[in-house]
Parts: structure tokens; C-alpha cells; sequence
């Protein structure tokens, strides 16, 4: 059973400080892998979403890596900012259509 | 524009009585999905659609059911509601299509069975 972590648990850094944010998970057949931000009491926002096939995706200051061998990918987040601030999950499908698997996700706290 | 509309925002109900919180998407999406969050146990899959007519289970379908007649709308039925269904419940909507598809999550449903 595909099982997905996140380290750590919760996060807090200075203004402008760039950040790595892990998730693991077990089974690496997977077909994709995304990251996800959800804002206290709201619902998820898509950040960046890395097909099996692909190492990496860039979106603005967000860099989010792939490395199906090991079962991890990484998001990371360049000159932090406070509104930045939210909760971070990443989630991975197994199959074009089946199951998505969340993470527990990492809160974040960046500190002006 | 372009959204995932779920009602009601907030629900107390009573344990065993029928509901049904409804989600609309204005996107022409066709696959929809149902998440349940809670402390601890973080986001969990309930049902999905890949689209009209065709649904499949995810990780904690027990005591729920849905139903997808139309691409727009995927309601989320509980026939007989107990308190460990007390949860912040989410659709979501997406095309599958493109290299970065994203979700469009709705704002939540706050369900609380007593």
C-alpha cells in the first residue's frame, strides 16, 4: 500500500530564506506527483504537478524535484516570503486513473 | 470565473439522518473527487469520477456514496451519518489533461455528526 510522508512537520524561517520541504513515498511505480498549498480553514491550491517521466517543474520562486528510484521529491522555495506561510502537501497517483494519496504535509511559517 | 462550489459551508446534523452536500464545477472538467480531512490523519480520497456515469472508490469510501449524472455536479450522499463522519470534507476538479494540470478544490464543508 503506497504510503506518503513529509518531513519535517512543521517549519519556521526568517524573511528571504531559501527552503527545501521532502516528501517520500513508498511504492515508486507512480504515474505523477504533486505539490499543494492549503491556507488555514481553505481548500488546496495546485502548485506544480511532476508526470513520472519528467525530473522537474519551475513555477515563479517553486522548484519542485522527482526522483521515482528513492521515492522522493523535494519543493523548493526560493527568497521566502510571510505569504508563503501555509501548509505544503505533496500527493502522488499510482495509475493514470486511481487513487490520490496525500501526504501529512508541512506547515510553514516564514517570519517578517 | 472559474470555481468548485460546495454547499453547505457548514453542517450539524444527527446521527443516522440522510444528507447529501452537493459540488458544481463551471470548468467542463471531467474528473471530480471527494477528500475528508482530519487532525492526524491528514487528507484522504473518498470517491472519484473520471467522468459521467463512471466513479470508483478511493481510500475511505465506507458510509458514503455518490453519484455522477451530469459533468458539472458530484454530490456526496451520506445515508445514515455517525459522529466518526465529523469531518472538513472537499471536492475537487480537474481536467488530467496537459503536462501541469492543476485541482480546482472547493472551500470546504464542515460536517458535524451528533
Amino acid at each position: 500500500k503506497q504510503e506518503v510522508t513529509q518531513i519535517p512537520a512543521a517549519l519556521s524561517v526568517p524573511e528571504g530564506e531559501n527552503l527545501v520541504l521532502n516528501c517520500s513515498f513508498t511504492d515508486s511505480a507512480i504515474y505523477n506527483l504533486q505539490w499543494f498549498r492549503q491556507d488555514p480553514g481553505k481548500g488546496l491550491t495546485s502548485l506544480l504537478l511532476i508526470q513520472s517521466s519528467q525530473r522537474e517543474q519551475t513555477s515563479g520562486r517553486l522548484n519542485a524535484s522527482l526522483d521515482k528510484s528513492s521515492g522522493r521529491s523535494t519543493l523548493y522555495i526560493a527568497a521566502s516570503q510571510p505569504g508563503d506561510s501555509a501548509t505544503y502537501l505533496c500527493a502522488v497517483e499510482k495509475t493514470s486513473y486511481d487513487k490520490v494519496i496525500f501526504g501529512p504535509g508541512t506547515s510553514l511559517s516564514v517570519i517578517p | 470565473e472559474a470555481q468548485v462550489t460546495q454547499n453547505p459551508r457548514y453542517l450539524i446534523t444527527v446521527t443516522g439522518k440522510k444528507l447529501t452536500v452537493t459540488c458544481s464545477q463551471n470548468m467542463n472538467h471531467e474528473y471530480m473527487s471527494w477528500y475528508r480531512q482530519d487532525p492526524g490523519l491528514g487528507l484522504r480520497q473518498i470517491y472519484y469520477s473520471m467522468n459521467v456515469e463512471v466513479t470508483d472508490k478511493g481510500d475511505v469510501p465506507e458510509g458514503y456514496k455518490v453519484s455522477r449524472k451530469e459533468k458539472r455536479n458530484f454530490p456526496l450522499i451520506l445515508e445514515s451519518p455517525s459522529p466518526n463522519q465529523t469531518s472538513l470534507y472537499f471536492c475537487a476538479s480537474t481536467t488530467r489533461q496537459g503536462p501541469n494540470y492543476g485541482y480546482t478544490f472547493g472551500s470546504g464543508t464542515r460536517l458535524t455528526v451528533v
